[in-house]
């Protein structure tokens, strides 16, 4: 089974703090994304990754940064952690073939707190 | 923007009763996927419909998808309390999809009553 897994499931940060969110793949996938979840919004694509160090913004990158050093695990990075940075974080891979889309699969999320 | 919608944005119905749920999207599409949300949790893929085909069985689940309407249908038949969860639809950008991403729907939530 894909396993994504995700550095926490709930974490307390202050506003202005630098924030890591990690999240490991361990089934070789190409693609990796950041999604944030918000009632009412649904799931927005902050940032995906197509390959090791290459990375493309999505919808909301503001205020985010991601760094892929490795094909296995993909980092959301909160340059200065703001309280309208507080959400559900989901991250998830796939497999890739030219543009066609794959299944995603998700880890079981980060709830973040800015305080 | 490709963001699906997905209508109603909530359902309750009885145990053993049928849930619909319909997607209604924007553009031309390579395939249409349905995820699974438990509460508080990561989403669960759960079908792929491709945009050749009308419909698809998987268990309890029926896909259908109609392209020439941009619509797709979720149907889960004789409902569980365990099926209580929040369901999403998700479609690539056909022709401009970019690299596997996909573009998800706000959901609905389904609730089923024991």
């Amino acid at each position: 089974d894909v396993k994504v897994t995700q550095s926490s499931r709930y974490l307390v940060k202050r506003t202005g703090e630098k924030v890591f969110l990690e999240c490991v793949q361990d089934m070789d996938h190409e693609n990796m994304f950041w999604y944030r979840q918000d009632p009412g919004l649904g799931l927005r694509l902050i940032y995906f990754s197509y390959d090791v160090k290459m990375k493309e913004k999505g919808d909301i990158p503001e205020g985010y940064s991601v760094s892929r050093e490795k094909k296995e695990r993909f980092s959301l990075i909160l340059e200065s952690a703001s309280t309208n940075q507080t959400s559900m974080y989901l991250c998830a891979s796939s497999t890739s073939r030219g543009r066609i889309s794959y299944e995603q699969y998700f880890g079981p999320g980060t709830r973040l707190t800015v305080t | 923007s490709q963001q699906g919608e997905e209508d109603p944005q909530a359902l309750s119905i009885q145990e053993g009763e049928n849930a619909t749920m319909n997607c209604s999207y924007k553009t031309s599409i390579n395939n249409l996927q349905w995820y699974r949300q438990n509460s508080g949790r990561g989403l669960v893929h759960l079908i792929l419909i491709r945009s050749n085909e009308r419909e698809k069985h998987s268990g309890r689940l029926r896909v259908t998808l109609d392209t020439s309407k941009k619509s797709s249908s979720l149907l889960i038949t004789a409902s569980r309390a365990a099926d209580t969860a929040s369901y999403f639809c998700a479609t690539d950008a056909g022709r401009g999809s970019t690299l596997g991403r996909l573009y998800f729907g706000r959901g609905t939530q389904l609730t089923v009553w024991p």
